[in-house]
């Protein structure tokens, strides 16, 4: 079966501008989540969507961040605006319920300048 | 809070060794444990998944353990090889919790 797909895989931009990032999970699972890896560091959770509903977003920063999986499927990420300590690697990951095995896609590595 | 620590950070081996990575957790509540892998400038591949109620699982030359009630796991890479280079992250699935707390990782670097 096909993974987890993101884009872009990199993307630079400037303080201040807005930036967006896409998921496409596994065919079929029902749970996708949002991850901020900063160097050095594990993933964080952003958010957890079940189906098309938010499960968790405790953890968004949700003054510059916003996240959208409309029809249950594909997923946005948007930060607007972007600020230095945003630099990160964004990771989508996917399972087939809560708690299931995740699987995770490339990433995408966000430089703010 | 869960904390998930990973012990050592860093570690070099040769070639054809054995060779531990260690994990532990502060809140031995857990719905399972999952390792993974990732190589520089890529995401994460899942090596394996324990369920609370497993002591261990193995794919391969890889075997992973869990001590619940201690709050430690560990991975085992029998004969290591150069492409087992790579940074190994543990996180744990709390009960009750929706997402995965991770470790900080191990970097091993198998050196030919």
């Amino acid at each position: 079966e096909a993974g987890v797909a993101q884009s872009p895989r990199y993307k630079i931009i400037e303080k201040r501008q807005s930036v967006a990032f896409w998921c496409n999970p596994i065919s079929g699972h029902a749970t996708l989540y949002w991850y901020q890896q900063i160097l050095g560091q594990g993933p964080k959770l952003l958010i957890q969507f079940q189906n098309n509903g938010v499960v968790d977003d405790s953890q968004l920063p949700k003054d510059r961040f916003s996240a959208e999986r409309l029809k249950g499927v594909d997923s946005t990420l948007k930060i607007q605006p972007a600020k230095l300590e945003d630099s990160a690697v964004y990771l989508c990951a996917s399972s087939r319920l809560s708690y299931y095995e995740q699987y995770f896609g490339p990433g995408t590595r966000l430089t703010v300048t | 809070k869960q904390e998930v620590t990973q012990i050592p950070a860093a570690l070099s081996v040769p070639e054809g060794e054995n060779l531990v990575l260690n994990c532990s957790f502060t809140d031995s509540a857990i719905y399972n444990l999952q390792w993974f892998r990732q190589d520089p400038g890529k995401g994460l591949t899942s090596l394996l998944l324990i369920q609370s109620s497993q002591r261990e699982q193995t794919s391969g030359r890889l075997n992973a353990s869990l001590d619940k009630s201690s709050g430690r796991s560990t991975l085992y890479i029998a004969a290591s090889q150069p492409g087992d280079s790579a940074t190994y992250l543990c996180a744990v699935h709390e009960t009750g919790a929706n997402n995965l707390f991770f470790g900080t990782g191990t970097r091993l670097t198998v050196i030919p």
